[in-house]
């Protein structure tokens, strides 16, 4: 059974780094063509994909958040981690983690979410 | 960076209608289109995922399709545990983006 969980600050103060860790299982990321992504979804918007890990340690990010995004594993413990740095309010959101299906790049499982808000 | 146009933004229809939501790509994405479901207060559940398969558990009223860069969703059968925001989202390279989100309601 694959499942995923976000654990986050809950709430932290503009300029500050944001870090956030996706534990998971069922798989892992030490396995060949596994991948996970982080997304975000501000209160009552859609959905803004931040960034993705690969099990050969292959990394993507959204341009849009230029040199803010930092993604990382542990594979030992099976999670992964996403560091936004100079925070301000527009980064206020629900951010998920969910796992890469090899089928077609496909995000299968997600976790449940962690809300974050900036807020000074 | 790849565009997905979805429309509509929002629709009201009847139990057991047809429904249909459409996604254009702004490029050739291929194969590389995946639904998602997000009912309220949830996270989003995939439903369909290389443009035309069947996720696992999905009920089989829901099919995806593709003609083109135009990707649609049909639900065949309107369902009350229907109700939510439909996303498109293309995989085929990143960034990978998400379409608007449809809001579907029950009329």
């Amino acid at each position: 059974q694959v499942t995923l969980k976000e654990s986050g600050p809950g709430i932290l103060q503009p300029s500050q780094t944001l870090s956030l860790t996706c534990t998971f299982s069922g798989f892992s990321l030490s396995t060949y063509g596994m991948g996970v992504g982080w997304i975000r979804q501000p209160s009552g918007k859609g959905l803004e994909w931040l960034a993705n890990i690969w099990w050969d340690d292959d990394k993507y990010y959204n341009p849009s958040l230029k040199n803010r995004l930092t993604i990382s594993k542990d594979t030992s413990n099976n999670q992964a981690f996403l560091k936004i740095t100079n925070v301000d309010t527009a980064d206020t959101a629900t951010y998920y983690c969910a796992r890469i299906a090899l089928n077609y790049g496909s995000l299968d499982y997600w976790g449940q979410g962690v809300m974050v808000t900036v807020s000074s | 960076d790849i565009q997905m146009t979805q429309s509509p933004a929002s629709l009201s229809a009847s139990l057991e209608e047809i429904v249909t939501i459409t996604c254009q790509a702004s490029q050739d994405i291929g194969n590389w289109l995946a639904w998602y479901q997000q009912k309220p207060g949830k996270s989003p559940q995939l439903l369909i995922y290389g443009a035309t398969s069947l996720a696992d558990g999905v009920p089989s009223r829901f099919s995806g399709s593709r003609s083109g860069t135009q990707y649609s969703l049909k639900i065949s059968r309107l369902q009350v545990e229907d109700i939510g925001i439909y996303y498109c989202q293309q995989a085929s390279s990143a960034p990978l983006t998400f379409g608007s989100g449809t809001k579907l309601e029950i009329k």
